[in-house]
């Protein structure tokens, strides 16, 4: 059991460049979470999809789409990235929303 | 809007030493608050889940408290080691939208041999 995965683990944008962040799990969870940590913000929730084939909206979901491919698959797509948009990501699952989380290893962006 | 608090920010402690982690959250009506452990550079793990009907739950060495009229969870860990030194998280699940959390900044733990 891998649990959840994300690539890449590192990543160095220019400024407008578009990127996709993938992740995948293998616990057979419904809801899967993408947030964003930052020094003294904490983290915060960008998008979530409760279950395949829906998607809502977090508390910093703007210059974010997401899309839940199917069950396992969680993308983050970055369509035009900005200096703000450096952060560490994380990718998370549960069994159902109001289960426990369970956290990916993270993405670390930069973009210059 | 909920705000989730850690207080203190950071804290130290000799090895073998009890000691308590604090989460204040202000908004009553959650679902859930869980605690989780970061280390640096890492990703999140799971330590402790507690529902909103519940007033404690324990794993091991760790015990965690949830009394939601007052706002309050506790983290309790008894006989620290230098391995627990991280960064101790813990957030909240809003029962209106139970997908969405809120996160406390953190304490950072360190446990000197």
């Amino acid at each position: 059991n891998a649990g959840v995965t994300q690539t890449p683990k590192f990543q160095v944008l220019k400024t407008g460049q578009s990127m996709t962040l993938q992740c995948a799990q293998d616990m057979n969870h419904n809801s899967m979470y993408w947030y964003r940590q930052d020094p003294g913000m904490g983290l915060r929730l960008i998008y979530y999809s409760a279950s395949e084939g829906t998607t809502d909206k977090g508390e910093v979901p703007n210059g974010y789409n997401v899309s839940r491919l199917n069950k396992r698959e969680f993308s983050l797509r970055l369509e035009s990235a900005a200096p703000s948009q450096t952060s560490v990501y994380f990718c998370a699952s549960s069994r159902l929303a109001e289960y426990e989380q369970y956290f990916g290893p993270g993405t670390r962006l930069t973009v210059t | 809007k909920q705000e989730v608090t850690q207080i203190p920010a950071a804290l130290s402690v000799p090895e073998g030493e009890n000691l308590v982690l604090n989460c204040s959250f202000t908004d009553s009506a959650i679902y859930n608050l869980q605690w989780f452990r970061q280390d640096p550079g890492k990703g999140l793990t799971s330590l402790l889940l507690i529902q909103s009907s519940q007033r404690e739950q324990t794993s091991g060495r760790l015990n965690a408290s949830l009394d939601k009229s007052s706002g309050r969870s506790t983290l309790y860990i008894a006989a620290s080691q230098p391995g627990d030194s991280a960064t101790y998280l813990c957030a909240v699940k809003r029962d209106t939208n139970a997908g969405k959390s809120t996160f406390g900044d953190g304490t950072t733990l360190t446990v000197k041999p």
